[in-house]
């Protein structure tokens, strides 16, 4: 079975700093990766994805993940990070086949940005 | 830019009652599905639904729970009788090429 794990629950940083959040994943064959961005009171905002191709994908907002699979890590990066950027992100992975778009989803990990 | 609706925004029902979450996908979108997410937890997958019929649901989604496209444009998630432990943020989705846009959910609240 797929699996996430998001290491960091809550992680804090200066605005204009650089932000990476983690992601770990589990999964047989070749993942689809998904990171998404929850505001509170929100829904769920697709900010990039892997399918295959570059494992350097870039997304809206200025972000971007690097897919490594000899660490099954999809891990999320913004080299300036702006207030308006505190938000809730949530690392996916999604199946295939018969499971088609079914996402798993990791616990998700808090940003809070200071001025 | 189309976008996955989804009403009511919030739902306050009492433990036993039938309710009913209301979803318009994206038009052309073929693939539909309900997550929910209790608070403070991760968003968890309940049902996929796909040329009228569940493709895959998880365990969670017992027999309390039903899907159906009524029409050509509505998707609903019904719960015949809810339990408190049913309150949860529930997102609708769909899916096209494997993006799958996200409705902004509805608060179901048991009491």
């Amino acid at each position: 079975a797929q699996s996430v794990t998001q290491p960091d629950i809550h992680i804090t940083v200066s605005e204009g700093a650089s932000l990476e959040l983690r992601c770990n994943y589990s999964y047989g064959a070749t993942p689809y990766l998904f990171w998404y961005v929850q505001s509170p009171g929100q829904g769920l905002q697709l900010l990039l994805k892997y399918f295959s191709g570059d494992t350097l994908v870039q997304g809206i907002k200025g972000f971007e993940a690097e897919f490594k699979r000899s660490q099954s890590s999809f891990n999320l990066r913004k080299p300036s990070v702006h207030w308006s950027d505190a938000a809730e992100y949530f690392c996916a992975v999604g199946a295939g086949g018969t499971s088609y778009g079914k996402l798993t989803f990791g616990q998700g990990t808090i940003l809070t940005v200071h001025p | 830019e189309p976008e996955v609706t989804q009403t009511p925004s919030h739902q306050v029902t009492q433990m036993g009652q039938e309710v009913i979450l209301r979803c318009v996908p994206i038009s052309n979108h073929l693939y539909f599905y309900w997550y929910r997410q209790i608070l403070g937890q991760k968003v968890e997958f309940l049902v996929s639904f796909y040329n009228n019929e569940i493709s895959e649901k998880s365990e969670i989604f017992d027999d309390q729970f039903s899907v159906e496209r009524p029409d050509g444009s509505n998707f609903t998630l019904k719960i015949r009788s809810t339990k408190l432990e049913d309150s949860a943020m529930y997102f609708c989705a769909s899916n096209s090429y494997y993006e799958q846009y996200f409705g902004p959910g509805t608060r179901l609240t048991v009491t």
